[in-house]
């Protein structure tokens, strides 16, 4: 069965620092999407991605996120200068549309800002 | 807006018996709703959806769900439970009014599964 995959599965990092978030989505789905939860929180949208670029964005994903397709497999979330409240557990998604198909996600990326 | 309740945040059940897992929400007009679960290490898996028609729901896995629109609840059901199926159990709904896709889909806190031998 197809599925994502998103690397690493537990991230620990200074704040201030630049991360970079990575996950390969099931090959022939056209969104993509990343989601957040922090610890004992709901599941939050941060953004969709569709055709290159930013479909829709939460106002969570501020400026300093960043989302990035750079070849035909990777999708990327990058977080330029992490704060403490950034500490959460990051899923990739992906869907073949965008209305009647479910999207898969991701085991999940745990990003610790210490 | 639309939001989804996931009431309890724990739910423990006898290897054998039958579970309900429930979900209450709210929106505008018509919803779309899901199911996924989580077993630890992994990622979401979707579990169900419940667009329109039948009101009982069959997914994967011999889980089912019941949309009932007079109480907006769809609870996720098995008729006997296996020790493998504890879990985290998310329940999600979008509002088929909106025109978006995913990025429109709001998901419960999550409740936690657990089957005991």
């Amino acid at each position: 069965e197809p599925e994502v995959t998103q690397t690493p599965s537990h991230q620990v990092t200074q704040m201030g620092q630049e991360v970079i978030l990575r996950c390969v989505p099931i090959s022939n789905h056209l969104y993509f999407y990343w989601y957040r939860q922090i610890l004992g929180q709901k599941v939050e949208f941060l953004v969709s991605f569709y055709n290159n670029e930013i479909s829709e964005k939460s106002e969570i994903f501020d400026d300093q996120f960043s989302v990035e397709r750079p070849d035909g497999s990777n999708f990327t979330l990058k977080i330029r200068s992490t704060k403490l409240e950034d500490s959460a557990m990051y899923f990739c998604a992906s869907s073949f549309d965008s209305m009647n198909t479910e999207a898969f996600f991701g085991q999940g990326t745990r990003l610790t800002v210490v | 807006a639309q939001s989804v309740a996931q009431p309890e945040d724990q739910v423990n059940v006898a290897e054998g018996n039958p579970l309900t897992v429930k979900c209450t929400y709210s929106v505008s007009g018509n919803p779309y709703l899901f199911w996924y679960v989580q077993y630890p290490n992994r990622g979401l898996q979707f579990l169900l959806k419940y667009i329109t028609g039948d009101n009982l729901v069959k997914g994967s896995y011999g889980f089912e769900a019941e949309f009932n629109k007079s109480q907006t609840s769809f609870h996720l059901k098995k008729p006997s439970a296996l020790v493998s199926d504890s879990a985290l159990y998310f329940c999600a709904v979008r509002d088929l009014l909106n025109s978006g896709g995913y990025q429109k889909v709001t998901f419960g806190i999550g409740t936690k599964l657990q089957v005991i031998p």
